[in-house]
């Protein structure tokens, strides 16, 4: 298993602002994934966060609205852009720490976004 | 077709008893499927992986039917501490990105004494 820690636990924003979600793991790992967990629905991934190169994103979202950054091995920010009540949401990073990418998925605490 | 299927749930069951979840995948192709759990307000944690010859982890067992396209959860004698919601995952890529997790939008078991 890993520690992944995410901060903040939870935010109320205002509509039109931005929040950056960051993202802290304790072991270096390849590849790290932000997912969305809106009200009531499933897990959604938002993209895949790779050291050295652009995120590569879903179908449904984009660069500009979903910033992110990935400086090194262990860390990545996801920016959730000009929000709006709909962007209200759980977000949680995760990596895969079942060796050769298993999909054996661990998950940050996540971080509860509420826009107004 | 949604991509992953689940019972919609709630279960409700007495502690002991042995309760089955369904889940079903649209995507022949995919190649591995997890059971994850996830508390209330809490991240989802891997349960079980589901291997295609079926697998048991103590009171816990997955199987996976690749002709029905379904895999299911089975749990026996029920603990309150297992009340939680039950999500199935599928990767459908071959090759890809194995972070590309399809959930199912996941079942509520509420075990009572």
């Amino acid at each position: 298993s890993a520690v992944i820690s995410q901060k903040p636990s939870r935010d109320i924003c205002q509509r039109g602002t931005s929040l950056t979600i960051q993202c802290q793991v304790d072991s270096q790992v390849t590849m790290m994934f932000w997912y969305r967990q809106q009200p009531g629905q499933s897990l959604t991934l938002i993209a895949t966060a790779n050291q050295g190169s652009e995120a590569t994103y879903e179908s449904g979202f984009v660069i500009d609205k979903f910033p992110i950054s990935r400086p090194n091995l262990t860390f990545s920010t996801l920016t959730v852009s000009n929000m709006s009540p709909e962007d209200s949401s759980i977000y949680l990073c995760s990596v895969d720490l079942g060796g050769s990418n298993t999909g054996e998925l661990f998950f940050g605490e996540g971080s509860r976004l509420t826009v107004l | 077709r949604k991509e992953v299927e689940q019972d919609p749930g709630p279960f409700n069951v007495p502690e002991g008893a042995t309760v089955a979840f369904n889940c079903t995948y649209s995507n022949s192709a995919s190649q591995s499927f997890f059971w994850y759990r996830q508390d209330c307000r809490k991240e989802p944690k891997l349960l079980m992986s589901v291997y295609s010859s079926g697998n048991e982890d103590g009171r816990f067992t997955a199987q996976l039917n690749r002709a029905s396209q379904y895999i299911s959860l089975l749990i026996r004698d029920s603990k309150l501490s297992d009340s939680a919601t039950y999500l199935c995952a599928v990767n459908p890529r071959l090759g890809g990105s194995q972070g590309n997790l399809i959930f199912g939008k996941g079942t509520k078991l509420s075990v009572k004494p």
